[in-house]
């Protein structure tokens, strides 16, 4: 079935710091995926999308690649800044019915000054 | 305005006791959806509805029911509340026209004693 793994936090880093968070991901065909982060207090922001294999999804300074070869979606930001600490959740969406996501569990960062 | 709106935003209750969680979107949407998020594992599908006369069961609707009193609403009833169902519950929606994103609300935190 599908499935989605993202690394377990939480990531602590300082301002500034480059940020990885790995997303691998289980499914038949070709998902989209997608990158969903959580504020405080908040409900659940779409950040980046990637709709087929080598997409490049990229927002707000963060940029994820749908890499097909090694089934993976990995988040990334070169320099994280305080207003950035969250939680993000990876997410795919199977071929056939678009309406059903599988989030992945979270991943909890929190950026120090 | 918020575009996706649930009350209400916390609430305790006793095993037991019949509870409602609403939500209302002003997106024009023709698909919402309720989740449940638990600690470490991420956002599970309770029930899902592509307009109001077609209600879905998710991965997770036992105890739950649903019910879609106009497009723009979408409640969810605890029938018989019980401790395992204190969780965080998200309402969501998406657009077939564009169903990849999915707009959530900012969440109902129920506790149930």
């Amino acid at each position: 079935g599908n499935s989605v793994t993202q690394m377990e936090g939480p990531v602590t880093l300082s301002e500034e710091a480059f940020l990885t968070i790995n997303c691998t991901y289980t499914a038949t065909g070709y998902p989209s995926l997608f990158w969903y982060v959580q504020y405080p207090g908040e409900g659940l922001q779409l950040l980046l999308k990637a709709t087929k294999a080598d997409d490049k999804g990229s927002n707000k300074g963060f940029e994820a690649t749908y890499r097909k070869e090694t089934t993976s979606f990995h988040l990334e930001k070169g320099s994280v800044q305080v207003s950035d600490s969250a939680v993000y959740f990876c997410a795919l969406s199977p071929t056939s019915g678009t309406y059903k996501y599988i989030f992945g569990t979270g991943t909890r960062l929190k950026v120090l000054a | 305005d918020a575009d996706v709106t649930q009350t209400p935003r916390n609430r305790i209750t006793k095993t037991g006791k019949r509870i409602m969680l609403e939500c209302s979107q002003t997106k024009g949407h023709d698909r919402m959806y309720w989740y449940r998020q638990d600690p470490g594992l991420g956002l599970r599908l309770i029930y899902y509805s592509f307009d109001v006369k077609d209600i879905n069961k998710g991965e997770i609707s036992d105890g739950y029911s649903v019910s879609r009193q106009a497009q723009a609403k979408f409640s969810l009833s605890l029938e018989s509340a019980i401790p395992n169902q204190t969780a965080l519950y998200f309402c969501a929606t998406s657009d077939r026209r564009s169903s990849y994103e999915q707009y959530f609300g900012p969440g109902t935190r129920l506790t149930v004693t």
